[in-house]
């Protein structure tokens, strides 16, 4: 199974609301990202988990909140949302860097539009 | 984050013909990079990667090539097809195992 899975594939909220994101993969990747993208721009980065920790944050609002429960889950909570932050939200997995090959396996995205 | 650069936003080839994609990247230290694309409404797809102790890496139909002297990435494509119409980005690994992306080439290839 080399399969990334995020749900939902579109979510439409509210400045207000609270609603999460959630990824799975069950290849065994100790590594989990999540990015974000907009229109026509490469994903940027914006949380890296090793080995179910935190361990990269680039300078991410507060109003995203990761979470990593297993290995094999990953979530992002949204709170609190701006309208810019509308964007597809891509979830990736992969072997730790400590593998010289440790290529990202990406799920579909989410498209979040922020009303 | 680390800066990754492409030469050309847009590449129109016609089919049947070899496709060239370029990428730029400023971090020397850098020791993994990856080209992937990504069609409309998906998620990127990994074509092929290179470790910075290699110049050159071959997959079917792709072929990947780093010069560490200029910090310099291509992608050569073989005979595009029209399935091979979509954005393509390269990306670097850093110290962190976190990937950074360039700013993305978009292939569209002609019938």
């Amino acid at each position: 199974d080399t399969e990334v899975t995020q749900t939902p594939k579109h979510l439409v909220m509210g400045m207000t609301n609270k609603k999460s994101l959630k990824c799975e993969q069950h290849m065994g990747h100790r590594a989990m990202y999540w990015y974000k993208q907009k229109a026509k721009k490469p994903p940027e980065l914006m949380f890296v988990y090793s080995y179910e920790k935190l361990s990269i944050n680039e300078s991410v609002p507060s109003r995203f909140s990761p979470e990593c429960p297993n290995s094999s889950l990953l979530n992002l909570h949204l709170h609190a949302l701006q309208p810019e932050d509308s964007a597809l939200y891509l979830c990736a997995s992969s072997r730790p860097g400590t593998y010289w090959r440790s290529e990202q396996f990406f799920g579909p995205g989410t498209r979040l539009t922020v009303l | 984050g680390e800066s990754v650069g492409l030469h050309l936003p847009t590449l129109s080839v016609q089919e049947g013909d070899n496709s060239i994609i370029n990428c730029a990247y400023s971090n020397s230290a850098s020791d993994y990079f990856i080209w992937y694309k990504q069609e409309s409404g998906k998620g990127p797809q990994f074509i092929i990667d290179i470790r910075s102790n290699m110049d050159k890496r071959q997959g079917q139909r792709v072929t990947v090539l780093l010069n560490k002297t200029v910090k310099h990435l291509s992608l050569q494509i073989a005979a595009t097809q029209p399935g091979d119409s979509a954005v393509y980005f390269c990306a670097e690994r850093g110290s962190g195992n976190q990937f950074y992306f360039g700013t993305g080439t978009s292939l569209t290839v002609i019938p």
